[in-house]
């Protein structure tokens, strides 16, 4: 069975630019996540998904960030303008339900700003 | 809001000893993870830990949820090269933050052969 497919791997770009992450997850799996990791840090969630619906997106920085999930499969996480901040590897992770604490994480995008 | 504090920040040690590192929360967790994460990879799931007190083994690791529930323990039996990596423990709780898991930042795991 597949794991958490992430794409692409490393992203290099300017600031200003946009940039997207794509994720599929583990098949049958309802809630999917997006974290943020920085360097030398743990994880930090930016917004859950249940099915289809974004049931957590308290951390997401909105003026900039955007996520999508709209068949409740895969999803799409966005920057629009990347910043030098913004550097950091983003983490998707799926799990059975919300009440799972079993998370399967996917390899991860590395994004540079330059 | 709530922080994790791991401790230690990182640990250079011989295989073949053991390894103790532990995490301790401001707040009560339900529930308490251990994860390992290898370099250019997402962290995995290593052990999950439900009641306080419990004590739960995978193989050469031994965790456990401290009594107070705000506190964890990982040990690693005789290390090996491949317990390389980063440990992190990753609380839990069904409050206000939703029951969404905290990371803690992690124990970096050197082993010398």
């Amino acid at each position: 069975e597949a794991g958490v497919v992430q794409s692409p791997r490393y992203k290099i770009i300017e600031k200003k630019q946009p940039v997207a992450f794509w994720c599929n997850p583990i098949s049958g799996h309802n809630t999917l996540y997006w974290y943020r990791q920085n360097l030398g840090q743990g994880p930090e969630l930016l917004i859950r998904y249940e099915n289809e619906e974004a049931v957590d997106d308290s951390q997401l920085p909105k003026d900039r960030f955007s996520a999508e999930r709209l068949k409740g499969v895969d999803s799409t996480l966005k920057i629009q303008p990347a910043e030098l901040g913004d550097s950091a590897v983003y983490l998707c992770a799926s799990s059975l339900v919300a009440t799972n604490e079993k998370l399967f994480f996917g390899s991860g995008t590395q994004l540079s700003v330059l | 809001g709530q922080q994790l504090n791991q401790s230690p920040q990182s640990m250079f040690i011989q295989e073949g000893e053991d390894v103790s590192m532990n995490c301790t929360s401001s707040s009560i967790f339900n529930t308490w993870l251990w994860y390992k994460q290898d370099p250019g990879e997402g962290p995995v799931l290593l052990i999950a830990l439900y009641k306080a007190g419990e004590l739960t083994s995978n193989g050469r690791l031994t965790a456990q949820f401290g009594i107070t529930r705000k506190d964890s323990f990982l040990n690693i039996s005789a290390s090996i090269p491949s317990d390389v990596g980063i440990y992190f423990c990753a609380g839990r709780n069904y409050g206000g933050s939703q029951g969404n898991l905290i990371f803690g930042k992690g124990t970096k795991l050197s082993v010398k052969p």
